[in-house]
Protein backbone atom coordinates (compact mmCIF):
# COMPACT_ATOMS: atom_id res chain seq x y z
CA UNK A 1 0.00 0.00 0.00
CA UNK A 2 0.94 3.34 -0.85
CA UNK A 3 0.43 4.77 2.80
CA UNK A 4 -1.32 7.86 3.36
CA UNK A 5 -1.83 10.71 0.96
CA UNK A 6 -2.04 13.68 1.06
CA UNK A 7 -2.77 16.64 -2.10
CA UNK A 8 -1.16 19.11 -2.14
CA UNK A 9 1.85 19.11 -0.50
CA UNK A 10 2.71 22.50 -0.62
CA UNK A 11 -0.41 25.36 -0.86
CA UNK A 12 -0.15 29.18 -0.94
CA UNK A 13 -2.95 31.37 -1.35
CA UNK A 14 -4.37 34.56 -0.54
CA UNK A 15 -5.95 35.73 2.30
CA UNK A 16 -9.97 35.32 1.62
CA UNK A 17 -9.22 32.34 -1.05
CA UNK A 18 -10.97 29.30 -0.56
CA UNK A 19 -8.13 26.30 0.31
CA UNK A 20 -9.29 22.74 -0.01
CA UNK A 21 -7.23 19.77 1.40
CA UNK A 22 -6.86 16.11 0.06
CA UNK A 23 -6.56 12.87 1.83
CA UNK A 24 -6.77 9.17 0.66
CA UNK A 25 -6.08 6.88 3.94
CA UNK A 26 -4.92 3.18 3.94
CA UNK A 27 -7.56 1.31 2.22
CA UNK A 28 -9.06 -0.30 4.68
CA UNK A 29 -8.59 1.63 7.59
CA UNK A 30 -11.84 2.82 8.85
CA UNK A 31 -10.74 6.00 10.77
CA UNK A 32 -9.25 9.26 9.20
CA UNK A 33 -7.97 12.18 11.31
CA UNK A 34 -7.30 15.90 10.14
CA UNK A 35 -4.63 17.11 12.08
CA UNK A 36 -3.09 20.95 12.26
CA UNK A 37 0.29 21.58 13.59
CA UNK A 38 1.67 24.91 14.16
CA UNK A 39 4.50 26.30 16.34
CA UNK A 40 2.63 27.47 19.02
CA UNK A 41 0.03 24.98 19.62
CA UNK A 42 2.07 21.72 17.72
CA UNK A 43 -0.33 19.29 16.73
CA UNK A 44 -3.71 19.44 17.21
CA UNK A 45 -6.72 16.97 16.16
CA UNK A 46 -9.21 18.73 14.46
CA UNK A 47 -11.96 16.25 13.75
CA UNK A 48 -12.37 12.29 12.62
CA UNK A 49 -14.50 10.45 10.82
CA UNK A 50 -15.27 6.42 11.39
CA UNK A 51 -16.73 4.69 8.67
CA UNK A 52 -17.20 7.83 6.53
CA UNK A 53 -19.48 9.39 9.54
CA UNK A 54 -17.80 12.47 11.39
CA UNK A 55 -17.30 11.56 14.73
CA UNK A 56 -15.70 14.45 16.84
CA UNK A 57 -15.65 17.92 15.75
CA UNK A 58 -14.78 19.63 18.56
CA UNK A 59 -11.11 20.45 17.51
CA UNK A 60 -12.20 22.48 14.09
CA UNK A 61 -11.28 26.24 15.07
CA UNK A 62 -14.15 27.99 13.58
CA UNK A 63 -17.24 27.59 10.73
CA UNK A 64 -14.43 28.51 8.30
CA UNK A 65 -13.49 24.97 8.40
CA UNK A 66 -15.46 22.18 7.16
CA UNK A 67 -14.39 18.51 6.66
CA UNK A 68 -16.25 15.76 4.58
CA UNK A 69 -15.57 12.05 3.94
CA UNK A 70 -17.81 11.04 0.95
CA UNK A 71 -16.62 7.63 0.54
CA UNK A 72 -14.48 4.99 2.31
CA UNK A 73 -11.33 6.99 0.31
CA UNK A 74 -11.40 9.97 0.32
CA UNK A 75 -11.91 13.08 2.27
CA UNK A 76 -11.79 16.98 2.13
CA UNK A 77 -10.79 19.73 4.60
CA UNK A 78 -11.94 23.03 3.29
CA UNK A 79 -11.47 26.72 4.27
CA UNK A 80 -13.71 29.21 3.15
CA UNK A 81 -11.96 32.15 3.35
CA UNK A 82 -8.72 31.31 4.56
CA UNK A 83 -6.75 33.52 6.90
CA UNK A 84 -3.38 34.09 7.23
CA UNK A 85 -3.68 32.41 10.48
CA UNK A 86 -4.52 29.53 8.89
CA UNK A 87 -0.96 28.73 8.10
CA UNK A 88 0.23 25.90 9.24
CA UNK A 89 0.74 22.02 8.41
CA UNK A 90 -1.90 19.74 7.63
CA UNK A 91 -1.60 15.70 8.54
CA UNK A 92 -4.25 13.80 7.71
CA UNK A 93 -3.78 10.20 9.45
CA UNK A 94 -6.21 6.47 9.19
CA UNK A 95 -6.20 3.74 11.38
CA UNK A 96 -7.67 0.26 11.31
CA UNK A 97 -10.58 -0.37 13.57
CA UNK A 98 -10.84 -2.96 16.07
CA UNK A 99 -13.28 -1.23 18.32
CA UNK A 100 -15.47 1.82 18.51
CA UNK A 101 -13.16 3.74 20.04
CA UNK A 102 -10.04 4.81 17.80
CA UNK A 103 -6.82 3.66 19.98
CA UNK A 104 -4.95 1.57 16.94
CA UNK A 105 -1.68 3.03 15.33
CA UNK A 106 -2.51 6.11 13.62
CA UNK A 107 -0.45 6.11 10.24
CA UNK A 108 0.27 9.47 9.65
CA UNK A 109 0.16 11.30 5.14
CA UNK A 110 2.81 13.67 4.69
CA UNK A 111 0.82 17.06 5.52
CA UNK A 112 0.11 19.66 3.24
CA UNK A 113 2.31 23.07 3.83
CA UNK A 114 -0.61 25.97 3.83
CA UNK A 115 0.65 29.38 3.80
CA UNK A 116 -1.99 32.31 3.66
CA UNK A 117 -0.46 35.47 2.41
CA UNK B 1 -8.77 19.61 27.24
CA UNK B 2 -6.21 17.39 29.02
CA UNK B 3 -2.54 18.31 29.41
CA UNK B 4 -0.46 15.84 27.79
CA UNK B 5 3.50 16.72 29.49
CA UNK B 6 6.70 15.41 28.12
CA UNK B 7 10.11 15.98 29.50
CA UNK B 8 12.60 17.47 28.52
CA UNK B 9 11.90 19.24 25.56
CA UNK B 10 14.88 19.17 24.11
CA UNK B 11 18.22 16.41 24.98
CA UNK B 12 21.56 16.24 23.44
CA UNK B 13 23.35 12.94 23.99
CA UNK B 14 26.72 11.61 22.54
CA UNK B 15 26.46 8.78 20.63
CA UNK B 16 26.10 5.25 22.17
CA UNK B 17 25.06 7.02 25.36
CA UNK B 18 21.43 5.57 26.45
CA UNK B 19 18.33 7.65 27.47
CA UNK B 20 15.33 8.26 28.17
CA UNK B 21 12.32 10.67 28.56
CA UNK B 22 8.98 10.92 30.10
CA UNK B 23 5.81 11.38 28.89
CA UNK B 24 2.65 12.23 31.92
CA UNK B 25 -0.77 12.83 31.18
CA UNK B 26 -4.03 12.77 33.77
CA UNK B 27 -4.92 8.75 34.91
CA UNK B 28 -8.64 9.49 34.10
CA UNK B 29 -10.17 8.64 30.93
CA UNK B 30 -7.29 6.83 29.99
CA UNK B 31 -7.96 4.47 26.29
CA UNK B 32 -4.19 4.02 25.39
CA UNK B 33 -1.12 5.71 24.88
CA UNK B 34 0.68 6.26 21.62
CA UNK B 35 4.71 6.89 20.96
CA UNK B 36 5.40 8.57 17.79
CA UNK B 37 8.77 9.46 16.35
CA UNK B 38 8.54 12.84 14.30
CA UNK B 39 12.05 13.47 12.08
CA UNK B 40 12.09 17.20 10.77
CA UNK B 41 10.11 17.53 7.08
CA UNK B 42 8.92 14.25 7.63
CA UNK B 43 5.37 13.21 9.05
CA UNK B 44 4.86 11.14 12.40
CA UNK B 45 5.80 7.41 12.46
CA UNK B 46 4.18 5.33 14.76
CA UNK B 47 6.33 3.34 17.87
CA UNK B 48 4.09 2.19 20.25
CA UNK B 49 0.85 1.76 21.53
CA UNK B 50 0.54 1.07 24.91
CA UNK B 51 -3.16 -0.06 26.50
CA UNK B 52 -2.65 -1.89 29.88
CA UNK B 53 -0.81 -0.72 32.98
CA UNK B 54 2.20 -2.41 33.28
CA UNK B 55 2.83 -2.63 29.62
CA UNK B 56 6.50 -3.13 27.85
CA UNK B 57 6.87 -2.70 24.50
CA UNK B 58 10.43 -2.61 22.30
CA UNK B 59 11.10 -2.33 18.83
CA UNK B 60 14.89 -2.90 18.52
CA UNK B 61 16.82 0.02 20.71
CA UNK B 62 13.74 1.50 21.74
CA UNK B 63 11.11 0.02 24.83
CA UNK B 64 8.79 2.14 26.33
CA UNK B 65 6.70 1.38 30.09
CA UNK B 66 3.49 2.02 30.71
CA UNK B 67 1.80 3.24 34.59
CA UNK B 68 -1.55 4.58 33.92
CA UNK B 69 -2.42 4.54 37.62
CA UNK B 70 0.35 7.26 38.36
CA UNK B 71 -0.35 8.75 34.23
CA UNK B 72 3.35 8.39 32.82
CA UNK B 73 5.10 6.55 30.19
CA UNK B 74 8.79 6.22 29.90
CA UNK B 75 10.59 5.32 26.17
CA UNK B 76 14.45 4.26 26.63
CA UNK B 77 16.63 4.25 23.87
CA UNK B 78 19.65 1.76 24.16
CA UNK B 79 23.14 3.13 22.93
CA UNK B 80 22.10 6.07 20.84
CA UNK B 81 22.68 6.58 17.32
CA UNK B 82 22.62 9.67 15.21
CA UNK B 83 19.64 8.52 12.80
CA UNK B 84 17.95 8.62 16.66
CA UNK B 85 17.54 12.14 16.15
CA UNK B 86 14.05 13.01 16.14
CA UNK B 87 11.62 14.55 18.16
CA UNK B 88 9.61 11.90 20.28
CA UNK B 89 5.87 12.66 20.77
CA UNK B 90 3.46 11.07 22.91
CA UNK B 91 -0.44 11.80 22.75
CA UNK B 92 -3.42 10.31 25.02
CA UNK B 93 -6.24 8.75 23.73
CA UNK B 94 -9.70 9.38 26.01
CA UNK B 95 -11.99 7.17 23.84
CA UNK B 96 -13.26 9.84 21.68
CA UNK B 97 -10.30 12.53 21.23
CA UNK B 98 -6.50 12.16 21.43
CA UNK B 99 -4.42 14.70 23.24
CA UNK B 100 -0.89 15.17 21.89
CA UNK B 101 2.44 16.35 24.33
CA UNK B 102 4.67 19.18 22.82
CA UNK B 103 7.25 16.00 21.89
CA UNK B 104 11.58 15.76 23.15
CA UNK B 105 13.30 16.93 20.77
CA UNK B 106 16.53 14.35 21.25
CA UNK B 107 20.03 15.13 19.23
CA UNK B 108 22.49 12.63 19.04
CA UNK B 109 25.87 13.91 18.40
CA UNK B 110 28.54 11.45 16.76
Amino acid sequence: DAGVIQSPRHEVTEMGQEVTLRCKPISGHDYLFWYRQTMMRGLELLIYFNNNVPIDDSGMPEDRFSAKMPNASFSTLKIQPSEPRDSAVYFCASSLGSTSIPTDTQYFGPGTRLTVL
Amino acid sequence: ILNVEQSPQSLHVQEGDSTNFTCSFPSSNFYALHWYRWETAKSPEALFVMTLNGDEKKKGRISATLNTKEGYSYLYIKGSQPEDSATYLCALSTGNQFYFGTGTSLTVIP
